[in-house]
């Protein structure tokens, strides 16, 4: 079973902290992704990842910067935390080719006080 | 931006109904999958359909696809309480940096 996971379920942060979201995959693969997942708005996408040192934005990358050094490993960075990302944070992974499927993990959800 | 929106945004049966939700998106995709989320939990892959397929089954699952009026339909029949969470369309395109939109989804509760 390919498995997703993200290291924390629920995190408190202050305003202005540095905050590293981080997610692993143990499938191989090579697209990775996050999303924020907020009520009324559905999940959006932040950035993506299609390989070692490789991101692309999404759609709503403003105030996020994403990490992926090794290839099981995705990062989302908010550099300075704001009120205004309070949300549900999901990772996900793809392999390359045809398999359209994503596999995502469980969740972190992030308060900002 | 957001291209698939669901319909109804929710719906509550009782055990044993059928379950239907609409999808309709707005410009070309390759394939459309559908997702389901459990309360507080990450997101599940149900299935796919392909823009050249017009009907997939799995299970009690059963997935439309009208390319011509840019929607989707899931049917889940003899519906569970299991199957109480919210379901999401996904529209994908591209190669090989594809990417999924997702729409805002259904909650469906099925009271037993």
């Amino acid at each position: 079973d390919v498995k997703v996971t993200q290291s924390s379920r629920y995190l408190v942060k202050r305003t202005g902290e540095k905050v590293f979201l981080e997610c692993v995959q143990d499938m191989d693969h090579e697209n990775m992704f996050w999303y924020r997942q907020d009520p009324g708005l559905g999940l959006r996408l932040i950035y993506f990842s299609y390989d070692v040192k490789m991101k692309e934005k999404g759609d709503i990358p403003e105030g996020y910067s994403v990490s992926r050094e090794k290839k099981e490993r995705f990062s989302l960075i908010l550099e300075s935390a704001s009120t205004n990302q309070t949300s549900m944070y999901l990772c996900a992974s793809r392999p390359s080719g045809t398999t359209y499927e994503q596999y995502f993990g469980p969740g972190t959800r992030l308060t900002v006080t | 931006s957001q291209q698939g929106e669901e319909d109804p945004q929710a719906l509550s049966i009782q055990e044993g109904e059928n379950a239907t939700m609409n999808c309709s998106y707005k410009t070309s995709i390759n394939n459309l999958q559908w997702y389901r989320q459990n309360s507080g939990r990450g997101l599940v892959h149900l299935i796919l359909i392909r823009s050249n397929e017009r009907e997939k089954h799995s299970g009690r699952l059963r997935v439309t696809l009208d390319t011509s009026k840019k929607s989707s339909s899931l049917l889940i029949t003899a519906s569970r309480a299991a199957d109480t969470a919210s379901y999401f369309c996904a529209t994908g395109r591209g190669g090989s940096n594809y990417k999924l939109t997702f729409g805002k989804g259904t909650l469906l509760t099925v009271n037993p």
